[in-house]
């Protein structure tokens, strides 16, 4: 199936670092989003991005929508300890969004050490 | 609102047993998702419904099946457990409009099947 390659896998910073991940595809995508995942929880939006080129920041967060669509990145500046969890990238392909369905990546595993 | 949430949090299931998880969500969405996560894999789309009354597969659909009854309900069912089932459950919801393909999480599904 469809794939995106989400990297690092696992990241592990000191406080007040920052952090730069991000996802690529061979497909094109209308959507990118970002979605952290806490402990024992579900996955819970961060960043919406719908137009190519598009930078989006929530916060410390900072997103990118690439310009082939087919990548997007996402930093976060001057970490701190909540700032651990589960970073996952997620994308509609073109022509999906009449079932909504989402391509997640892997998962980035960020854990900040105070 | 409650937003989506599921049942049961956690279940140990024996090899050969069956149950049913149940997500239920109040925001009126359209879009229902069920999803497992495993390590490394991040999360994998098992069936959906772009309606009531209407499911379709997703990447992963086998020894699972679902049902949309009510708009507001998605059950998940595993007839006859094996311990690759063993993961973590979330179910996601979302509307159905252009710019609003954000998906919303349940708290997820702990299944252990021995």
């Amino acid at each position: 199936g469809q794939q995106l390659n989400q990297s690092p896998q696992s990241m592990f910073i000191q406080e007040g670092e920052d952090v730069s991940m991000n996802c690529t595809s061979s497909s094109i995508f209308n959507t990118w989003l970002w979605y952290k995942q806490d402990p024992g929880e579900g996955p819970v939006l961060l960043i919406a991005l719908y137009k190519a080129g598009e930078l989006t920041s929530n916060g410390r967060l900072t997103a990118q929508f690439g310009i082939t669509r087919k990548d997007s990145f996402l930093n976060i500046s001057a970490s701190i300890p909540s700032d651990v969890g589960i970073y996952f990238c997620a994308g509609q392909l073109r022509g999906s969004s009449n079932t909504g369905k989402l391509i997640f990546g892997q998962g980035t595993t960020l854990q900040v050490k105070p | 609102n409650a937003g989506v949430t599921q049942t049961p949090k956690f279940r140990v299931l024996k090899t050969g047993q069956s149950m049913t998880l149940l997500c239920a969500q109040d925001m009126n969405h359209e879009y229902m998702y069920w999803y497992r996560q495993d390590p490394g894999m991040g999360l994998r789309l098992i069936h959906y419904s772009v309606g009531e009354g209407t499911t379709a597969k997703g990447e992963v659909p086998d020894g699972y099946n679902v049902s949309r009854l009510k708009k507001q309900n998605f059950l998940l069912g595993l007839e006859s457990a094996a311990p690759s089932q063993t993961s973590v459950y979330f179910c996601a919801s979302s509307y159905y409009s252009p710019r609003e393909e954000t998906q919303y999480f349940g708290p997820g599904t702990r299944l252990l099947v021995l």
